[in-house]
C-alpha cells in the first residue's frame, strides 16, 4: 500500500462543475502539499497546509489531521484547470516529500 | 526573485554519455531536493542536500548517480554512463529550512532523453 493514496486517478468534468480530489496518507506528517502539473510542464505549488483550510481564488484545500485525509476542491471549473493534481506529504525534519500518483483532471466545454 | 532555476530544460544524451543537471535554489534557500518522474509514473525522492553536505540519499540509485551542492554555485545531479531507463523528468526543489516544508518551491524540471 502506498503511503499516499489519491482518488480518483482520472476525472472528467464539464465546465462549471464543482470538483473534489481526495488524498489519504498513512504516515505522520508536518505538512501536506497540493501541486499542479500541466502536460510536459513544471510543478506549481498550489497549497501547503498542516491544519484546517486554505482558499486561493477558486481553489480550496482542507486537511483533517486526525483522519489523515485532505481534499482539494475546484469551484466553477474551467478548461484551463485541466492538469494533473498531485498530493505530497512531508514529515519530520527531512522535509523530503512523498507523492501520490496524481489525479488527471480534464475539464471540457 | 527568479525562483528555482533548472537547466537545461531539455537534455538529449546517447547511451554511455554523462548527463549533468543543474539546480540553482531560490535566494535564501539552503536546502535542495532532487526528484525523478519516470514516464507515466509519480514523482520519487532521490536526494536531499544542504550546502556542501548530502543529508539523505536514500532514493539515489547505487551506481552511476551522484549529487553535490557546493559552497558556491548550483547543485548538480550527475548521471554517468546513461541508459535508456534514465530517461525521465528531473525536478529540483528548495526550501529555506528543514522544518515543515515551509517555502517549498519547485523548479521547472530537466527532461532527459537517452537515445
Amino acid at each position: 500500500k502506498n503511503e499516499v493514496e489519491q482518488s480518483p486517478q482520472n476525472l472528467t468534468a464539464q465546465e462549471g462543475e464543482f470538483i473534489t480530489i481526495n488524498c489519504s496518507y498513512s504516515v505522520g506528517i508536518s505538512a501536506l502539499h497540493w501541486l499542479q502539473q500541466h502536460p510536459g510542464g513544471g510543478i506549481v505549488s498550489l497549497f501547503m497546509l498542516s491544519s484546517g483550510k486554505k482558499k486561493h481564488g477558486r481553489l480550496i484545500a482542507t486537511i483533517n489531521i486526525q483522519e489523515k485525509h485532505s481534499s482539494l476542491h475546484i469551484t466553477a471549473s474551467h478548461p484551463r484547470d485541466s492538469a494533473v493534481y498531485i498530493c505530497a506529504v512531508g514529515g519530520g525534519t527531512a522535509s523530503k516529500l512523498t507523492f501520490g500518483t496524481g489525479t488527471r483532471l480534464q475539464v471540457t466545454l | 526573485n527568479a525562483g528555482v532555476m533548472q537547466n537545461p530544460r531539455h537534455l538529449v544524451r546517447r547511451r554511455g554519455q554523462e548527463a549533468r543537471l543543474r539546480c540553482s535554489p531560490m535566494k535564501g534557500h539552503s536546502h535542495v531536493y532532487w526528484y525523478r518522474q519516470l514516464p507515466e509514473e509519480g514523482l520519487k525522492f532521490m536526494v536531499y542536500l544542504q550546502k556542501e553536505n548530502i543529508i539523505d540519499e536514500s532514493g539515489m540509485p547505487k551506481e552511476r548517480f551522484s549529487a553535490e551542492f557546493p559552497k558556491e554555485g548550483p547543485s548538480i545531479l550527475r548521471i554517468q554512463q546513461v541508459v535508456r531507463g534514465d530517461s525521465a523528468a528531473y525536478f529540483c526543489a528548495s526550501s529555506p529550512t528543514n522544518r515543515g516544508s515551509v517555502g517549498y518551491t519547485f523548479g521547472s524540471g530537466t527532461r532527459l532523453t537517452v537515445v
